[in-house]
């Protein structure tokens, strides 16, 4: 079964507003990343964090791990329309190699 | 650097046939992964590589073979096609020194009538 289960499945937002999505996972990870898919494409790696991290920025991107819950969230600041994508968070179960995706949040954010 | 690159990008197959999907990354990376994405079901994992020579199952295995005979091909064979594999397919590879970041090919959207 999937490891990553994000909340909430779909967010609307305006321009300018900050959007905040979580994720939570099942088992223990090596890592947590974060991905965008824009419709129709592939998907392009956002941001990682290691277990042992807590928090992680990278321009708008600001990403939280809480390994006793087992959660993540991924906050957009200040968006714009191109930040419009489903994103996913997919983890690195410690033992394997292969990323185990969630179902992801589809953002839409309106001018 | 093509980074990860599939083949091909569309593909109707008939109930029953088979085919090959490609996918080939030049970065050197030890492994790669097959995923599968249909509507509301984010990406699962289908077959990965560790390296070449060998393979393991994913979360939904069934239906498809693996093989990977090189560092930079990792093609993904649909033995008897079935309307349950309409979906698109994404290759993926990474390599521990990055701890494990994905780069996925554009994905190759497969419809079986």
């Amino acid at each position: 079964s999937q490891q990553g289960e994000e909340d909430p499945q779909a967010l609307s937002i305006q321009e300018g507003e900050n959007a905040t999505m979580n994720c939570s996972y099942k088992t223990s990870i090596n890592n947590l990343q974060w991905y965008r898919q824009n419709s129709g494409r592939g998907l392009v790696h956002l941001i990682l964090i290691r277990s042992n991290e807590r928090e992680k920025h990278s321009g708008r991107l600001r990403v939280t791990l809480d390994t006793s819950k087992k959660s993540s969230s991924l906050l957009i600041t200040a968006s714009r329309a191109a930040d419009t994508a489903s994103y996913f968070c997919a983890t690195v179960p410690q033992a394997g190699t292969a990323l185990i995706f969630g179902k992801g949040t589809t953002l839409s954010v309106s001018s | 650097n093509a980074g990860v690159t599939q083949t091909p990008k569309f593909q109707v197959l008939k109930t029953g046939q088979s085919m090959t999907l490609q996918c080939a990354q030049d970065m050197n990376h030890e492994y790669m992964s097959w995923y599968r994405q249909d509507p509301g079901m984010g990406l699962r994992l289908i077959h990965y590589s560790v390296g070449a020579g060998i393979t393991d199952q994913g979360e939904v295995p069934n239906g498809y073979n693996v093989s990977r005979s090189t560092t930079e091909d990792f093609p993904l064979r649909l033995l008897s096609a079935a309307p349950s594999q309409t979906s698109v397919y994404f290759c993926a590879s990474t390599t521990s020194g990055n701890f494990y970041e994905q780069y996925f090919g554009p994905g190759t959207r497969l419809t079986v009538t």
